[in-house]
């Protein structure tokens, strides 16, 4: 079985300050992870994914995300907000049985950005 | 590249009158999946299929909900009878997957539907 837990479901920074969005995982077996934003009244768009290659992966937009499997964590992060950031994320995971193509969603953070 | 291409984008509908969701998949994808997301239940997996053929359909609903996929390219999610309770916005997303293992997934703009 898989699963993923988003830490908070609202964040709010300044703009120009870091951003951290924290996401932890439990799979059975070595996980595919993605994230992925959604801007009101739109679609999810893939901002980065991890695939079992490089444990730091960046992505679109300045985002970037640090997969641990010590600490069965996948957190996003970006060293400076930016007003277009204001959106909900989801953090993902997939691959943990075989023949599945089945992804698992979280809940979801909303990020608000503080002018 | 086009990307996922979903119709209508908003629709509104009576209780009791057939709806009719269409999707358009990415050029050389092979799986396809429908989504449901509403502010109660977040987003869901309704079926997904892979090289035409239903996968898992165990999120659909009830019988009131049908998906096909006539060719390799489109799909339509089909709800007869609509209730309000079906009101969401609808997403279809494609995948290059079909190997068995989990591939990033690419999300259409989604249908908006509202049920009187």
């Amino acid at each position: 079985a898989q699963s993923v837990t988003q830490l908070d479901s609202h964040v709010s920074v300044s703009e120009g300050t870091p951003v951290l969005l924290r996401c932890n995982y439990s799979s059975s077996y070595s996980p595919s992870l993605f994230w992925y934003v959604q801007h009101p009244n739109k679609g999810l768009q893939l901002l980065l994914k991890y695939t079992s290659a490089a444990t730091l992966v960046k992505g679109i937009n300045g985002f970037e995300a640090e997969f641990k499997k010590s600490e069965t964590s996948f957190h996003l992060t970006k060293p400076s907000a930016h007003m277009s950031d204001a959106a909900e994320y989801f953090c993902v995971v997939g691959g943990a049985v075989f023949g599945n193509e089945k992804l698992t969603f979280g809940t979801g953070t909303r990020l608000t950005i503080i002018p | 590249d086009a990307g996922v291409i979903q119709s209508p984008r908003h629709e509104v509908t009576e209780m009791g009158q057939e709806v009719t969701l269409r999707c358009k998949l990415i050029s050389g994808h092979n799986s396809l999946f429908w989504y449901r997301q509403t502010m109660m239940r977040g987003l869901e997996l309704l079926i997904y299929f892979n090289n035409n053929v239903p996968i898992d359909d165990s999120g659909m609903p009830e019988d009131r909900f049908s998906a096909k996929m006539p060719n390799a390219s489109f799909s339509t999610l089909k709800i007869q009878p609509s209730e309000p309770r079906d009101s969401a916005v609808y997403f279809c997303a494609s995948s290059p997957g079909g190997r068995g293992i989990s591939y990033e997934q690419y999300f259409g703009p989604g249908t908006r539907l509202t049920v009187t």
